[in-house]
């Protein structure tokens, strides 16, 4: 049973337009992150939330925790080619548990 | 630049072969994890431990997996007999900071 569905599994853009990723669950977590993985190599850390409702940005990224901390969102404006990957949300379930659950992935593409 | 090294990058080898991959963490960490990635199954928990502790390991099929620590520089996992299902790119990740891990470039593993 996966935990975290991510949507859309693939999306391939145009550069500079905006896209929303989205990552839910019926599970609620203590705090979701978001990491992004290039072919290759590991997933690398972007953000972490921890309360409900938090936005935080990060340059043209914008991620959002759901009020119930059930979901949560990631939204890029002007998207450029360098923001092509495999995007992954990743929940903990217990504060302190350090146990992360990772999402199914959304493989963006931005095409020059 | 500290970062998670992982030995060997590739691995090809045949079903009943046993398979050891290596992990040297970012020093002075300490926490280590590891980590299974596959298309179907995206990325699973296999173990982790803490101060050299393992933690938790229910994500590891017991009879033909072991991870171990022998010392705080080294983290490895075994596969004995190796299968064509375990075929996966394999990631090491350690971290110090709660929630904070930081991923290696992976071991891809070919089981023919």
């Amino acid at each position: 049973t996966q935990l975290l569905e991510q949507s859309p599994q693939f999306l391939s853009i145009q550069e500079g337009e905006n896209l929303t990723v989205y990552c839910n669950s019926s599970s609620v977590f203590s705090s979701l992150q978001w990491y992004r993985q290039e072919p290759g190599e590991g997933p690398v850390l972007l953000v972490t939330v921890v309360t409900g409702g938090e936005v935080k940005k990060l340059k043209r990224l914008t991620f959002q925790f759901g009020d119930a901390r059930k979901d949560s969102s990631l939204h890029i404006t002007a998207a450029q080619p360098g923001d092509t990957g495999l995007y992954l949300c990743a929940g903990e379930k217990n504060f302190g548990n350090e146990k992360l659950t990772f999402g199914t992935g959304t493989r963006l593409t931005i095409i020059p | 630049d500290a970062r998670v090294t992982q030995t060997p990058r590739d691995k090809v080898t045949e079903m009943g072969q046993e398979v050891t991959m290596r992990c040297q963490p970012i020093l002075g960490h300490n926490t280590v994890f590891w980590y299974r990635q596959t298309m179907m199954q995206g990325l699973e928990l296999l173990a982790y431990f803490r101060n050299r502790a393992p933690l938790d390991d229910s994500g590891m099929p017991k009879d033909r997996f072991s991870a171990e620590m022998p010392d705080a520089t080294l983290a490895t996992l075994k596969i004995q007999p190796s299968e064509p299902r375990d075929s996966a790119v394999y990631f090491c990740a350690s971290g110090l900071k709660h929630n904070e891990q930081f991923f290696g470039p992976g071991t891809r593993l070919t089981v023919l």
